[in-house]
């Protein structure tokens, strides 16, 4: 059971924008400025899409953008292409006890 | 450019002991903040430990805590993880990370470590 709860699945059209929910409570997402967003395709390491609730490291495409809504983080991919396939994990902060947690994951199916 | 690359996973029996190295190269290695993660087969993405740039400061998920001791020597820009005690949920890939909750922002390929009798 991840502390952080995504939906196991998600899809889109090429083209189309396709938004992952990223649900958390007031002890890591809500409390705190620190959501990260990670882009890994199979067999490959992870990729640092999204800092800091919305900040993109350079070379990652501004088709990714990160946000937050009390303790709901959201990543939104525009422009779906075939690349983006893969899974999305977010992380939190959870304060100096927990310190650092992870959702289960989104796998993306660009259709 | 970055570059980590982990060594020492391998096959080990429950209650064994493996210790993971990671050299990198590429960044300023004693500024950063180093992590090690690790994803189960099929599953998702765990953070084991984390160390300030210093090695002064460490932290551990609960998961791994009294038995996992991270440690690193900015003199051979090298990151070290010593598992002990290990268990069969421990196997997994370990991922060597540059940063930490802020921003992982580079990873090594990863090294697997299985634990089976």
């Amino acid at each position: 059971q991840s502390a952080l709860t995504q939906p196991p699945s998600a899809s889109g059209s090429p083209g189309q924008s396709v938004t992952l929910s990223c649900s958390g409570t007031s002890s890591d997402v809500g409390g705190h400025d620190y959501v990260a967003w990670y882009q890994q395709h199979p067999g490959k390491a992870p990729k640092l899409i999204i800092y800091e609730v919305t900040k993109r490291p350079s070379g990652v495409p501004d088709r990714f953008s990160g946000s937050k809504s009390a303790n709901t983080a959201s990543l939104t991919v525009s422009g779906l292409q075939a690349e983006d396939e893969a899974d999305y994990y977010c992380t939190s902060y959870a304060g100096r006890e927990t310190r650092w947690v992870f959702g289960g994951g989104t796998k993306l199916t660009v259709l | 450019q970055v570059h980590l690359e982990e060594s020492g996973g391998g096959l080990v029996k429950p209650g064994g002991s493996l210790r993971l190295s990671c050299a990198a190269s590429g960044f300023p290695f004693s500024d950063s903040y180093m992590s090690w993660l690790r994803q189960a087969p099929g599953k998702g993405l765990e953070w084991v430990s984390y160390t300030s740039s210093s090695g002064s400061a460490k932290y551990y998920a609960d998961s791994v805590k009294g038995r996992f001791t991270i440690s690193r020597d900015n003199a051979k820009n090298s990151l070290y993880l010593q598992m002990n005690s290990l268990r069969s949920e421990d196997t997994a890939v370990y991922y060597c990370a540059r940063g930490d909750y802020i921003a992982v922002t580079a990873w090594g390929q990863g090294t697997l470590v299985s634990v089976s009798s």
